[in-house]
């Protein structure tokens, strides 16, 4: 199993443009989250999907869609990309939305905007 | 509110040293989890150890130990012996109660960077 899997891994955009960060578990978990950690702020939710079908908002969800594009994939949209998105971000899942289950981390991206 | 504090932002040690890294919780909730992961040089995140609230014994693995104690609100841990393949970033983190989807979100600490030097 390859757990959670993260592309790409690096990615530097200018000011003003798109992408799609993609994130797929292989764990068939039903919850998927994506965080952006920078440096002395430890993790921030962005977004997360607790099942199939539902997304809801973070801490820090200004700039950013997301897609629970099935069971298995949770990607993570930026449309106009900001410096202050320079970051990097993780991707994380986990069987159900319970207060005992474990989070488990995708290997990151890392995102410069220029 | 629900907060995870550690306020150790860096500590340095020598090979062989025991070493503690401290987190303090605040949460209203009488059931809740708490968890470290560490975060070595190469980036991933590695989940170390899950604690309910109401287990306070405390948890040794290898090296590793945890002490949770509820009356002061932390989950503090040890490295004994360090060595430098401990160096990493280390976070707390805090299972938050929240309703329907939301529960069991993370609210994590702002890591306390661990340098092991040989």
């Amino acid at each position: 199993n390859a757990g959670v899997t993260q592309t790409p891994k690096f990615q530097v955009l200018k000011t003003g443009q798109s992408m799609t960060l993609q994130c797929a578990q292989d764990m068939n978990h039903n919850s998927m989250y994506w965080y952006r950690q920078d440096p002395g702020m430890g993790l921030r939710l962005i977004y997360y999907s607790a099942s199939e079908g539902t997304t809801d908002k973070g801490e820090v969800p200004n700039g950013y869609n997301v897609s629970r594009l099935n069971k298995r994939e949770f990607s993570l949209r930026l449309e106009s990309a900001a410096p202050s998105q320079t970051s990097v971000y993780f991707c994380a899942s986990k069987r159900l939305a319970l207060l005992a289950d474990t989070q488990y981390f995708g290997p990151g991206t890392r995102l410069t905007v220029l | 509110a629900q907060k995870v504090t550690q306020a150790q932002t860096e500590i340095s040690v020598v090979e062989k040293e025991d070493v503690t890294l401290d987190c303090v919780y605040e949460t209203r909730d009488t059931t809740y989890y708490l968890f470290w992961y560490k975060q070595p040089p190469s980036g991933e995140l590695v989940f170390l150890i899950r604690r309910n609230s109401f287990d306070e014994q405390n948890e040794i693995s290898g090296r590793y130990s945890w002490n949770f104690q509820k009356s002061t609100s932390s989950f503090n841990f040890t490295i004994t012996a360090s060595q430098v393949v401990d160096s990493a970033v280390y976070f707390c983190a805090l299972s938050e109660a929240g309703s329907g989807g939301s529960q069991g979100n993370l609210i994590f600490g702002k890591g306390t960077k661990l340098s092991v030097k040989p």
